[in-house]
């Protein structure tokens, strides 16, 4: 597609039930992010993927979150045994090359998806 | 830690004025900065960058300014338009933490016809 696709668009679950999000970056994009936005917040950097490189987890706040990115694409964020403070919108981002050492690296980012945990 | 913030965090002026939204950062390191639109309900829309070797840059109705000595990041919009009300984020990427972008807290723009 053209943007970034990010699905389901809105989600309601149960306090303890286990969520999947999902996004499908740009085609070409090596670079990968997800970030978490709380109502009327910043966001908040989760985690990001570079070419086949290990991930950077160091934003996930916890063990119950977890993310991976299948043949350097489609990236799938996991939270098991939601709680309510996991409510928020999950954005991810995709990037053409990665921020590094003096090089620009505009993110084009998603609709989110907007995780509510009752 | 060090972080980026706002120092507005509601901003409303006249259709036609113009718009200044501040940004302070606290990273010395700092060497790339960008600020991002968001309409509500969207995600956030890049709207112009600098580096860290540059104090300003303009694009179409905006233009960005950066004070590296008191670390201060600006973001003018020119004859400001209802289309610009959004919540406005700053952002900053420094070469000592890692490759992601850092956001400030956001000013939300109201712009009154």
């Amino acid at each position: 597609g053209a943007g970034v696709s990010q699905s389901p668009s809105n989600k309601v679950t149960e306090k303890g039930k286990d969520v999947e999000l999902r996004c499908d970056p740009i085609s070409g994009h090596t670079a990968l992010y997800w970030y978490r936005q709380s109502l009327g917040q910043g966001l908040e950097f989760l985690i990001y993927f570079q070419g086949n490189s290990a991930p950077d987890k160091s934003g996930l706040p916890s063990d119950r979150f977890s993310a991976e990115r299948t043949g350097g694409s489609v990236s799938t964020l996991t939270i098991q045994r939601t709680q309510q403070e996991d409510s928020a919108v999950y954005l991810c981002a995709s990037s053409l090359v990665l921020l590094a050492g003096g090089d620009t690296g505009e993110l084009f980012f998603g609709e989110g998806s907007r995780l509510t945990v009752l | 830690g060090e972080n980026v913030g706002l120092h507005l965090p509601t901003l409303s002026v006249q259709e036609g004025d113009n718009s200044i939204i501040n940004c302070a950062y606290s990273n010395s390191a700092s060497d790339y900065f960008i600020w991002y639109k968001q309409e509500s309900g969207k995600g956030p829309q890049f709207i112009i960058d600098i580096r860290s070797n540059m104090d300003k840059r303009q694009g179409q109705r905006v233009t960005v300014l950066l004070n590296k000595t008191v670390k201060h990041l600006s973001l003018q919009i020119a004859a400001t338009q209802p289309g610009d009300s959004a919540v406005y984020f700053c952002a900053e990427k420094s070469n000592n933490a890692g490759n992601m972008l850092t956001f400030g807290g956001g000013t939300r723009l109201m712009v009154k016809p």
